[in-house]
């Protein structure tokens, strides 16, 4: 069964970085996923796909700070130069057995 | 510009029946999969039901099979969720999601009706 796997917090500075990672259960280490973002009270964003050799496709309007990379099963989201408006929850998503299927998300706290 | 605006939410009681729309514009509807996810409240994004460019194929949780149907009419550029039997978990904002050309990926986001089912 296809399982998307994502921290349930992370936290970070203004202006750091922070890193969120996704991994896809076992077998399923080929697939490509995508990360959306919702703020709080919005409904989500696409930010981008991205694959398995760590290409990836950013939807329109999304800044540089946002990037992804992969390594094996774990599909990673990097956002760099943090700001107040990069607080909120962070979903992995991917496609299984004909649905679209969504990591538990992770709450990024920008301190 | 992509636009998803979903329609049809509302309070209704347990075992009750719902309809809920989504228009969309700015892109040919007719070429794209198209999804309905949800969202309870305080919880994560769950998909609920997929369906395919000319509507010949349709999936759905398991949670929903049996009393969800998705259904869409490309001459109107609209995205159609009827739901019967409603029970309490099914509590949740609905969003209508367009999928990329690859047909996986959601690339664009209504901005969600909420359904409420409770007595």
């Amino acid at each position: 069964q296809l399982v998307l796997t994502q921290s349930p917090s992370a936290s970070a500075s203004l202006g750091a970085s922070v890193n969120f990672t996704c991994t896809l259960s076992s077998g399923h280490s080929s697939y490509a996923i995508s990360w959306h973002q919702q703020q709080p009270d919005k409904g989500p964003r696409y930010l981008m796909k991205l694959k398995s050799d760590g290409s990836h496709n950013k939807g329109d309007g999304i800044p540089d700070r946002f990037s992804g990379s992969s390594s094996g099963a774990e599909r990673y989201l990097t956002i760099s130069s943090l700001q107040s408006e990069d607080e909120a929850d962070y979903y992995c998503q991917t496609w299984g057995a004909g649905i679209v299927v969504f990591g538990g998300g992770t709450k990024l706290t920008v301190l | 510009e992509v636009q998803l605006v979903e329609s049809g939410g509302v309070l209704v009681q347990p075992g009750g029946s719902l309809r809920l729309s989504c228009a969309a514009s700015g892109f040919t509807f007719s070429k794209y999969w198209m999804t309905w996810v949800r969202q309870a409240p305080g919880k994560g994004l769950e998909g609920v039901a997929n369906i395919m460019e000319d509507g010949s194929a349709k999936y759905f949780v398991d949670s929903v099979k049996g009393r969800f149907t998705i259904s869409r009419d490309n001459a109107k550029k609209s995205l159609y969720l009827q739901m019967n039997s409603l029970r309490a978990e099914d509590t949740a904002v609905y969003y209508c999601a367009r999928l990329d050309g690859s047909g996986w990926a959601v690339d664009y986001w209504g901005q969600g009706t909420l359904v409420t089912v409770s007595s």
